[in-house]
């Protein structure tokens, strides 16, 4: 069956401290990956995706994961972490119809 | 580009009542998708439409439920005889065809008394 595990659902990092947020898929084909952050109250914004190519993908805000196939990982990273990176992030995979199939989700805090 | 806007925010209402929810798409979007997310969970996915067919529907898509999306663009989601296990967050997403990424909007937060 498809599902995605976050295993981590709270983590917190001080401002300026690098991030690593984890994701492991389970995906018969070549998994579409994406990584969504949602503020609190709000819809899920896309931060990037992997569709094929290049395994270490740019998204925006200065984030990036890396699809790791002999894993079944896409880890989401950050060098540097804001104060207004604190929300949940999600880690999903795109089944087939397009529909999405979501972790659990990783609740970011950040300390000043 | 607008977004994909969800009408209303926020709806509160008693059990045994029926509600009904709007989504617009992104307007040259052919695919729309419906989420509900409880609270500390990720959206699960409840159904979707590409243009004006219904194609999937999850078995949490229970009979009280029920999506039309008349002509192809916006997309109503209702829910009949409502029980305090539908309170969550409903969210509606749409994306182009293939596996594009989807855009959501900010989902409507339905509260069962």
């Amino acid at each position: 069956a498809q599902s995605v595990t976050q295993p981590d659902i709270h983590i917190t990092v001080s401002e300026g401290a690098s991030l690593e947020l984890r994701c492991n898929y389970s995906y018969g084909a070549t998994p579409y990956l994406f990584w969504y952050v949602q503020s609190p109250g709000q819809g899920l914004q896309l931060l990037l995706k992997y569709f094929s190519g290049d395994t270490l993908v740019q998204g925006i805000k200065g984030f990036e994961a890396e699809f790791k196939r002999s894993q079944s990982s896409f880890n989401l990273r950050k060098p540097s972490v804001h104060w207004s990176d604190a929300a949940e992030y999600f880690c999903a995979v795109g089944a087939l119809e397009g529909k999405l199939i979501f972790g659990q989700g990783t609740e970011l805090s950040v300390k000043p | 580009d607008t977004g994909v806007s969800q009408n209303p925010r926020h709806k509160i209402t008693k059990r045994g009542q029926n509600v009904t929810f709007r989504c617009d798409p992104i307007s040259e979007h052919n695919r729309l998708y419906w989420y509900r997310q409880t609270l500390g969970q990720g959206p699960e996915f409840l159904t979707y439409f590409q243009n004006e067919a219904q194609l999937e529907k999850s078995r949490l898509l229970s009979d009280r439920f029920s999506a039309e999306r008349p002509k192809g663009s916006f997309s109503t989601l209702e829910i009949q005889r409502t029980e305090q296990g539908d309170s969550a967050m409903y969210l509606c997403a749409s994306s182009g065809d293939g596996n594009q990424p989807q855009h959501f909007g900010d989902g409507t937060r339905l509260s069962i008394l």
